[in-house]
C-alpha cells in the first residue's frame, strides 16, 4: 500500500542553521512528490514538487528537495533557516490518475530558536 | 492563481446542530476534497468529489455528508454536530488532467462544537 512517513514529529533549529526534514514513501512506481507548508492557523501552501527529470528541485522561500529513488526518500532542505520558517511541513505522494488523490505524511513541526 | 475559499475561518456550534462548511474554487477544477486535521494525526480525508454530483468516501466519512451541485462548490455537512468533531477542516481542489500541480488548499475552518 502507498504510504508516506515523516519520522520527525518535531524539530527545533537555530536561526541561520541548516535544515533537513525527512520524508520516506512507499509506492509502486515513480510517484509525484510534494512538500507543503502550513503556517499557524492557515491552510497548506505548496513549497515544491517533483514529477520527473532533475532529482534536485527548487521551491519557494529558498527550499529545495532531492528525490532519491534508491532510498525512497524526498527530503526537504534549506541552507539557512529564518524565524519565519517556523511552521508545520507536510510531505505528500500522488498516485495521479483521474482523481489525483494525494497521500500525506503526518507532518513535522519546525520551531526556530533565535 | 487558483483560489480556494472557505466561507468561515472560525465557527462555534452547539452539539446536535446541523453544520454546513462551504468551499468554493475559481479555476474550474474537477476534483475537490475535504480533510480534517488534528494534532498528531495529520490530514485525514473525509470525502472527495471528482465531478458534479459525484462523491466518494474517504478514510473517515462517519458523521459527515457532502454536496456538490455545482462544479465550483463543495459543501461538507455535519448532520448532528458532536464534540469529537471539533477540528480544523481543510478544503482542497485539483485538476483532473494536471496531477503534477498537486492540490490547492483553502485557509481552513476551525470548528468548535460545544
Amino acid at each position: 500500500a502507498q504510504s508516506v512517513t515523516q519520522p520527525d514529529i518535531h524539530i527545533t533549529v537555530s536561526e541561520g542553521a541548516s535544515l533537513e526534514l525527512r520524508c520516506n514513501y512507499s509506492y509502486g512506481a515513480t510517484p509525484y512528490l510534494f512538500w507543503y507548508v502550513q503556517s499557524p492557523g492557515q491552510g497548506l501552501q505548496l513549497l515544491l514538487k517533483y514529477f520527473s527529470g532533475d532529482t534536485l528541485v527548487q521551491g519557494i522561500k529558498g527550499f529545495e528537495a532531492e528525490f532519491k529513488r534508491s532510498q525512497s526518500s524526498f527530503n526537504l532542505r534549506k541552507p539557512s533557516v529564518h524565524w519565519s520558517d517556523a511552521a508545520e511541513y507536510f510531505c505528500a505522494v500522488g498516485p495521479g490518475g483521474a482523481t489525483n488523490k494525494l497521500i500525506f505524511g503526518t507532518g513535522t513541526l519546525l520551531a526556530v530558536q533565535p | 492563481d487558483v483560489k480556494v475559499t472557505q466561507s468561515s475561518r472560525y465557527l462555534v456550534k452547539r452539539t446536535g446542530e446541523k453544520v454546513f462548511l462551504e468551499c468554493v474554487q475559481d479555476m474550474d477544477h474537477e476534483n475537490m476534497f475535504w480533510y480534517r486535521q488534528d494534532p498528531g494525526l495529520g490530514l485525514r480525508l473525509i470525502y472527495f468529489s471528482y465531478d458534479v454530483k459525484m462523491k466518494e468516501k474517504g478514510d473517515i466519512p462517519e458523521g459527515y455528508s457532502v454536496s456538490r451541485e455545482k462544479k465550483e462548490r463543495f459543501s461538507l455537512i455535519l448532520e448532528s454536530a458532536s464534540t469529537n468533531q471539533t477540528s480544523m477542516y481543510l478544503c482542497a481542489s485539483s485538476s483532473r488532467g494536471r496531477a503534477i500541480y498537486g492540490y490547492t488548499f483553502g485557509s481552513g475552518t476551525r470548528l468548535t462544537v460545544v
